[in-house]
């Protein structure tokens, strides 16, 4: 039961433009999301956050955006940088409960 | 160095070999998780600890068995295992009630089974 989806394995864009990476949820119960972002030969390491409170959180060029009715996030690039190019993985979980459920990520690109 | 250490980095072992791999921490955190991730899969939760006991066991096959012996190191023992069990095994780490933004990764221990 994947919980957690995202939709598209890969994507590429120019250094300096917008990445959009979405991430899609079934389990109305989730009120915690996270991107996570994973380099090779590295564990995932922790990105932005947001919670069902709101519907965006910003942290320098990294925007969350949650839309609860569609039960869809996305989290926003902007500009670009080669450096950005890595695994970006959603999460969702119920906040304060362990179990938090993983999309199967998305392999950004930034091309220079 | 997440503050997470999971050994070894690498593991190739046959189908009737016993091994096990181990996660370390010393963030002061009082829930570990393993994690399983396969090629174009979502991350697999498979074992979740709060102090030292097990909370969760999300239908693992019994050829995996975890062990906590304190809130600093979990070990995933690993026995008779399948080809198809080749994957990344993310060890995590988080203060326990504080979301899941406190998770710390591993590095992780790439597995094949041959």
């Amino acid at each position: 039961d994947q919980q957690v989806k995202q939709n598209s394995p890969s994507l590429s864009v120019q250094e300096g433009r917008i990445s959009i990476l979405n991430c899609d949820y079934t389990n109305s119960m989730f009120d915690y999301f996270l991107w996570y972002k994973k380099y090779p030969a590295e564990g995932p390491t922790f990105l932005i956050s947001i919670s069902s409170i709101k519907d965006k959180n910003e942290d320098g060029r990294f925007t969350v955006f949650l839309n609860k009715s569609a039960k869809h996030l996305s989290l926003h690039i902007v500009p670009s940088q080669p450096g950005d190019s890595a695994v970006y993985f959603c999460a969702a979980s119920e906040y304060n409960n362990n179990d938090m459920r993983f999309g199967a990520g998305t392999r950004l690109t930034v091309k220079p | 160095e997440t503050g997470v250490t999971q050994t070894p980095r690498h593991l190739v072992m046959g189908m009737t070999n016993k091994k096990s791999l181990k996660c370390e921490q010393h963030l002061g955190h009082n829930a570990m998780y393993w994690y399983k991730q396969s090629a174009k899969k979502p991350l697999e939760l498979m074992f979740v600890y709060n102090f030292k006991e097990q909370t969760e066991n999300n239908s693992v096959p019994s050829r995996f068995s975890p062990e906590c012996p304190n809130s600093s190191h979990l070990f995933l023992h690993l026995h008779t295992l399948q080809p198809e069990d080749s994957a990344l095994y993310l060890c995590a780490s988080s203060p326990l009630g504080q979301g899941a933004g406190g998770y710390t990764f591993g590095s992780g221990t790439r597995l094949t089974v041959v």
